[in-house]
């Protein structure tokens, strides 16, 4: 199956520890982007990278969250110092174009974080 | 960049009754695509409409984009148990990001 992967699937962490969250995206894409879920509500961008590039993280808290898609390997949103707040889904999605180019977006599993 | 504004949040129906759902802009969209969620699932990209008074069908589903583009709307026929789930309208803005509404949950009713 060459559909975007996410793992963990559900990730529990006690305040003030980190949390690694990774995504490989589909054979073929290049361009990676992640998400933000909470209960109820509607997905709200994080950040949008490319192979060693950040495009755009305007969607990402300045402090404590890193995102990072390496020339080997798969893209990692990295939350350090973690608190209660951070309790989200996070999911993952990939596409072949660039977001220029209006492409619709192939989402993985996500990532379902939970803070104690 | 502007919102989208879905409504309604909720939609409970008998299983066999329609379900619509509106997604608004106050502005002009260069686009709209819809997206399904089940529950605990990941979004699931539908469609993507662009043209002015587009209408696009898929077996029970009707996409519709409104003639000055500035709303849409998913109509389904019939419900069956299976369509249980969120929908949600999403478009690009002028800054590259997809924005989504907040969704219209689909609740058939026991």
């Amino acid at each position: 199956n060459a559909g975007v992967m996410q793992n963990p699937r559900h990730l529990v962490r006690r305040r003030g520890q980190e949390a690694r969250l990774r995504c490989s995206p589909m054979k073929g894409h290049s361009h990676v982007y992640w998400y933000r879920q909470l209960p109820e509500e509607g997905l709200k961008f994080m950040v949008y990278l490319q192979k060693e590039n950040i495009i755009d993280e305007s969607g990402m808290p300045k402090e404590r969250f890193s995102a990072e898609f390496p020339k080997e390997g798969p893209s990692i949103l990295r939350i350090q110092q973690v608190v209660r707040g951070d309790s989200a889904a996070y999911f993952c999605a990939s596409s072949y174009d660039d977001r220029g180019s209006n492409q619709p977006q192939h989402f993985g599993d996500g990532t379902r974080l939970s803070i104690l | 960049g502007q919102q989208v504004m879905q409504i309604p949040q909720y939609q409970h129906v008998q299983e066999g009754e329609d379900f619509t759902t509106y997604c608004n802009s106050s502005t002009t969209l260069s686009n709209i695509q819809w997206y399904k969620q089940r529950p605990g699932g990941h979004p699931v990209f539908l469609i993507q409409l662009v043209k002015s008074g587009e209408v696009k069908k898929q077996k029970r589903l009707t996409f519709q984009f409104g003639e000055a583009k500035k709303n849409s709307s998913l109509h389904i026929t019939a419900t069956q148990t299976t369509d249980v789930g969120t929908y949600f309208c999403a478009r690009w803005d002028s800054n590259y990001q997809l924005i989504w509404g907040a969704g219209t949950k689909l609740i058939i009713k026991p």
